[in-house]
């Protein structure tokens, strides 16, 4: 079942800035991922937020993680052409990779 | 690249028919799972493989079913295939259970 809900759910910016999405979701997690997704294809995994942790950092990519309201932020900071692509949260009740994805962010960056 | 390889890339058959989708992880990748994604739609899950036994299933039919194999390949087969069944079929694995999952590109299945 879709669990994870993003928004907004398109999102278009310039180059260089920042994009945020939220993604809310209704079950206790062992951990939260982001994916992100170009053309309809693979998935690639992002980061990986555990229900302990409430905020991590991979390179340009911020997540934050409140458990207490059920909600997850991903911030891309100095957006490049590059990052266009759908973007996925998926909730992971109990730690073994059955995930659930919500519907998805599509980002666009324009140059 | 993620190491993971589905065959084919595309596959078009007709409701009613029977087809097999083919997913090949990384060597000690013991957990596979299968993900379908619809049009538009975030990916969900329809079954995990751990150690060659199914592991979890999510809400999908038994007409839906998988084998994982010995050398880290798995399949899905999905027999009476319906139109709905059209959508983009995912496999995903990973070292250990919980482990980060890396995904194949994905096989595309339409059914007329």
């Amino acid at each position: 079942s879709q669990q994870g809900e993003e928004d907004p759910q398109a999102l278009s910016i310039q180059e260089g800035e920042n994009a945020t999405m939220n993604c809310s979701y209704k079950t206790s997690i062992n951990n939260l991922q982001w994916y992100r997704q170009n053309s309809g294809r693979g998935l690639v995994h992002l980061i990986l937020i555990r229900s302990n942790e409430r905020e991590k950092h991979s390179g340009r990519l911020r997540v934050t993680l409140d458990t207490s309201k059920k909600s997850s932020s991903l911030l891309i900071t100095a957006s490049r052409a590059a990052d266009t692509a759908s973007y996925f949260c998926a909730t992971d009740a109990g730690g073994n990779n059955r995930l659930a994805f919500g519907k998805g962010n599509q980002v666009v960056v324009i140059p | 690249e993620t190491g993971v390889t589905q065959s084919p890339t595309h596959l078009i058959k007709t409701r009613g028919q029977q087809v097999t989708l083919r997913c090949s992880s990384q060597s000690g990748h013991n957990t596979v799972s299968w993900y379908q994604q619809a049009l538009g739609q975030g990916p969900q899950f329809i079954f995990q493989y751990y150690r060659e036994e199914e592991n979890g299933r999510g809400n999908f039919p038994p007409r839906f079913s998988g084998l994982q194999f010995p050398n880290y390949s798995s399949e899905l087969n999905v027999n009476a295939l319906e139109l709905d069944d059209s959508a983009l079929y995912l496999c995903a694995s990973s070292f250990v259970l919980g482990g980060e999952q890396y995904f194949g590109p994905g096989t595309r299945l339409t059914v007329t």
